[in-house]
C-alpha cells in the first residue's frame, strides 16, 4: 500500500461504545495528524504528533484519546460520543520541514454516533 | 491566530470556462498558504502552495494561484475547466513561525466547484 491509509472507511457506533480509528502512513514522514471535517464547518485539526510525541491539542473533548506507538501509525480511541461528534475524521502527515512541508491525508473514517 | 474565509460556497460553472475560487485570510504572523482539493470519498489532495518568491503559483491539474499580500487574499484559477474538476476546494494557511517541524493548518470552509457539460 501507498500513501496514507485509515481504517474502517466507515463506522456507526452507538454513544456507550468504544471503537477506534486506525491511520498508517507508507511515506516514512515523521508528523502526524487528527482533523474532524462537519458538514458546513471548516476541517479542525485536532491533535499532531511530532516524532510519536504529542504537540498539539486543539481542546478536543476527553472522549477522544489519540495514541501514536510509532511514527508510521496513529490511533484514535473513541468513548461515549455524542451524535454532534458524527463527522468525517481525516489523518493526515507530513515530513520534518516546519510549516512549509505538504501534508498527505487518508480517505478519512466515515463516523455516524447513534 | 489565523482565519480564512472563502468567499463562495458553491460554484457551477460550464466546461471549458475559466473559473476563479475566491480566498482571502488574516493573519497577525508572515502565513503560507495552500489550496487543497477533496474529490468525492477521498481525502484531501494538494493542488499548489506559496512559499515565498513569485507570487503566481503554479500547480497540478492546470490551476493557478496568485497571492496578494495587501489584499490578503490568494485565488485559485483555471483557465478551462473540465468535468474531471467537480470537486470542493479547500484554501488553507500556515503560520509562518520557526521553532516546529510541522504545519499547523488552519481552513476554510471550502468552495465546491461544479462543473456542467
Amino acid at each position: 500500500e501507498t500513501g496514507v491509509t485509515q481504517t474502517p472507511r466507515h463506522l456507526v457506533m452507538g454513544m456507550t461504545n468504544k471503537k477506534s480509528l486506525k491511520c498508517e502512513q507508507h511515506l516514512g514522514h515523521n508528523a502526524m495528524y487528527w482533523y474532524k471535517q462537519s458538514a458546513k464547518k471548516p476541517l479542525e485539526l485536532m491533535f499532531v504528533y511530532n516524532f510519536k510525541e504529542q504537540t498539539e491539542n486543539n481542546s478536543v473533548p476527553s472522549r477522544f484519546s489519540p495514541e501514536c506507538p510509532n511514527s508510521s501509525h496513529l490511533f484514535l480511541h473513541l468513548h461515549t460520543l455524542q451524535p454532534e461528534d458524527s463527522a468525517l475524521y481525516l489523518c493526515a502527515s507530513s515530513q520534518e520541514g516546519g510549516a512549509t512541508t505538504s501534508q498527505y491525508f487518508g480517505p478519512g473514517t466515515r463516523l455516524t454516533v447513534t | 491566530a489565523q482565519s480564512v474565509t472563502q468567499l463562495d460556497s458553491q460554484v457551477p460553472v460550464f466546461e471549458e470556462a475559466p473559473v476563479e475560487l475566491r480566498c482571502n485570510y488574516s493573519s497577525s504572523v508572515s502565513v503560507y498558504l495552500f489550496w487543497y482539493v477533496q474529490y468525492p470519498n477521498q481525502g484531501l489532495q494538494l493542488l499548489l502552495k506559496y512559499l515565498s518568491g513569485s507570487t503566481l503559483v503554479k500547480g497540478i491539474n492546470g490551476f493557478e494561484a496568485e497571492f496578494n499580500k495587501s489584499q490578503t487574499s490568494f485565488h485559485l484559477r483555471k483557465p478551462s475547466v473540465h468535468i474531471s474538476d467537480t470537486a470542493e476546494y479547500f484554501c488553507a494557511v500556515s503560520p509562518n513561525q520557526g521553532g516546529t517541524s510541522y504545519g499547523k493548518l488552519t481552513f476554510g470552509q471550502g468552495t465546491i466547484l461544479t462543473v456542467h457539460p
